[in-house]
């Protein structure tokens, strides 16, 4: 069963650096193509991609955020790691990560995020 | 980034209706389209992959279509356990950004 489960402080002080940890089992972060993301979501508000990491240690950045956050993974532990620094209120949330799983047909690599964690409550106050 | 934006934001249902809900790339995405439906409270679950594939366990009433730039979520007859949040996704670009959601209520 693949299973992903964050973690880190609820509560962060303005201008302060975010660390929240994804721990997984059930699969391999050394698995080819398959990688781990990690999404936002403000109360009421919608889903913001935010960053991913793959086995071959491809990574990318949301564009808005790009200054702000570091991935990365230490497959040893099977955790997937992300930093946000610089945390306003805004930034209150609740942060999911998610498995980046991958179907091939032929020459394309259609990715989608098949498994979840339950997501952990960030508020950002002083 | 490609912007995704979603129609309508909110729509009301009832039991057995047919529903559709939009979804629109700001440019072509081939089929790179994900729709993940989502409960109060939890997570995201995954719903159809590549635009139009039913991601296992997922009811055959739950129907995608589209390709370039427009795509449709197809909810045949709803059920109570349908009244949620839907969200698409492009995976076309290495920024795998969201729509903004549908919130789908009962009438």
């Amino acid at each position: 069963q693949v299973t992903l489960k964050e973690s880190g402080p609820v509560l962060v002080k303005p201008t302060e650096t975010l660390t929240l940890t994804c721990t997984v089992s059930g699969f391999s972060l050394s698995h080819a193509r398959m990688g781990v993301s990690w999404i936002r979501q403000p109360p009421g508000k919608a889903l913001e991609w935010l960053a991913h990491i793959f086995s071959i240690d491809e990574k990318s950045y949301s564009t808005s955020l790009q200054n702000r956050l570091t991935i990365s993974q230490d497959t040893s532990k099977s955790q997937a790691v992300l930093t946000m620094t610089n945390m306003d209120p805004v930034d209150t949330a609740t942060y999911y990560c998610a498995r980046i799983n991958v179907v091939v047909v032929g020459p394309t690599y259609y990715y989608y995020m098949d498994v979840w964690g339950k997501g952990t409550t960030v508020t950002v106050s002083s | 980034d490609i912007q995704m934006t979603q129609s309508p934001s909110s729509l009301s249902a009832s039991v057995g209706d047919r529903v559709t809900i939009t979804c629109r790339a700001s440019q072509s995405i081939s089929r790179y389209l994900n729709w993940y439906q989502q409960e109060p409270g939890k997570a995201p679950k995954l719903l159809i992959y590549a635009a139009s594939t039913l991601h296992s366990g997922v009811p055959s009433r739950f129907r995608g279509s589209g390709s370039g730039t427009d795509f449709t979520l197809t909810i045949s007859s709803l059920q109570p356990e349908d009244f949620a949040t839907y969200s698409c996704q492009q995976t076309y670009n290495t920024a795998f950004t969201f729509g903004q959601g549908t919130k789908l209520e009962i009438k």
